[in-house]
Order: structure tokens, then C-alpha cells, then sequence
């Protein structure tokens, strides 16, 4: 079936560092790929997504790419903030739609001043 | 806007106790779903709603029970608690549940323990 596997954490980084989550995923067909970020005490939200293959997903800095080739969507940005601590959730949306939805690990990030 | 609101934020029960989570949604979504969350295993899908009337089960559905109660409102039960129980609980809704690139929209969670 499909499956989502993402880095391992927790990834503690500096301010203004650069960030890559990595994100590989296993499908049928041609799934929507997704980033969730979680923030302490709240919810999971949308960060960003792509929906076929080459596709860029951007939101508040961050970038992956759907990477068909190597079945990656890697998180990325130039310059995180302390803001950025969360743990950040790669998730596959295949057939069966959104009940079907599957979930990385999670990875915590710590952005320190 | 509230979005998608849960309670209770906490929970502490006896094994063997039985509770129901709340949740309710103003977004006038068709679609509704119980996950939880464990430690290093991401989220997994405990039941959903795909649309008013409407229950299945999930990746977990094991020793929980759900309620559609109206298009707003999606309970989760857990009728006789046990400590693999333990987790947090997230409810979520999408304006429907066919596509594959649905966006959810979650809960703040609810911490449950079952000592």
C-alpha cells in the first residue's frame, strides 16, 4: 500500500540556517503530496502541496518539490526563524481520496535564536 | 473564525472508564475525520465521516465508536477505555472526501490518558 517516510528527528538548527526535511513516498498512480506543519498546542495545518509531478509547493518561505524520478518531496527553506518550530508532517493523498490520506512520522524542528 | 473546534482539551481516565469527544465544525464541510497520534507513528485514521448519514472505519477503528450527529458535529466514543488508548486524538474536516488533494482542516487535539 501506500506509505510515507520521512526523516528522522528531532532537527535542531540556528536562526537564518537552512532547512531540508526529506520526504519519500511509495504509490499507485499519481498521488497529491503534502506538507503539514504543527505548531505547539495547536493543530496540524496545510503548509503547502503539489498535485503532479514538477510541481513546486511554496507558503510562508518553504518549497518541495514532486519529484516522480525519485519519489521525494523534500521541505525546504533559505532562512528559518525561531517562528519555525513546529514538527512538520509529509502526507500522501492517493486513491480513496482524503480518507485515505497517509501520514509521515512527523519531525520536530527547534529553531534556536 | 473558529474552524474546527474539540473537546476537551484533557483527559484523564480509569481503564475501563467510557467518554465521548466532541467535535464541531463551522465551515459547512461534508466531511469529517478522527485521527490520533502516537509517538513516532504519525497520524492514523480511527473513523470518518464522508457525509451526513454517513460512517466508516478506518486504519484503527478498534474499540471506538463515532456519531454524525448533524452536519456540524462528529463524536468519537471510546465505550470501555484501555491504557493503548492513550494518545492525542485530532478531529478534522474537508469540504468532501473523494479528492486527492483535499486540504483537512484540524482540531487543537485532545490529550487523553488512560491509566
Amino acid at each position: 500500500g501506500d506509505s510515507v517516510t520521512q526523516m528522522e528527528g528531532p532537527v535542531t538548527l540556528s536562526e537564518e540556517a537552512f532547512l531540508t526535511i526529506n520526504c519519500t513516498y511509495t504509490a499507485t498512480g499519481y498521488p497529491s503530496l503534502f506538507w503539514y506543519v504543527q505548531y505547539p498546542g495547536e493543530g496540524l495545518q496545510l503548509l503547502l502541496k503539489a498535485t503532479k509531478a514538477d510541481d513546486k509547493g511554496s507558503n510562508k518561505g518553504f518549497e518541495a518539490t514532486y519529484r516522480k524520478e525519485t519519489t521525494s518531496f523534500h521541505l525546504e527553506k533559505g532562512s528559518v526563524q525561531v517562528s519555525d518550530s513546529a514538527v512538520y508532517f509529509c502526507a500522501l493523498g492517493g486513491e480513496g481520496g482524503a480518507q485515505k490520506l497517509v501520514f509521515g512520522q512527523g519531525t520536530r524542528l527547534t529553531i534556536n535564536p | 473564525n473558529a474552524g474546527v473546534t474539540q473537546t476537551p482539551k484533557f483527559q484523564v481516565l480509569k481503564t475501563g472508564q467510557s467518554m465521548t469527544l466532541q467535535c464541531a465544525q463551522d465551515m459547512n464541510h461534508n466531511s469529517m475525520y478522527w485521527y490520533r497520534q502516537d509517538p513516532g507513528m504519525g497520524l492514523r485514521l480511527i473513523y470518518y465521516s464522508a457525509s451526513e448519514g454517513t460512517t466508516d472505519k478506518g486504519e484503527v477503528p478498534n474499540g471506538y465508536n463515532v456519531s454524525r450527529l448533524n452536519k456540524r458535529e462528529f463524536s468519537l466514543r471510546l465505550e470501555s477505555a484501555a491504557p493503548s488508548q492513550t494518545s492525542v486524538y485530532f478531529c478534522a474536516s474537508s469540504e468532501q472526501s473523494y479528492a486527492r488533494n483535499e486540504k483537512l482542516f484540524f482540531g487543537s487535539g485532545t490529550q487523553l490518558s488512560v491509566l
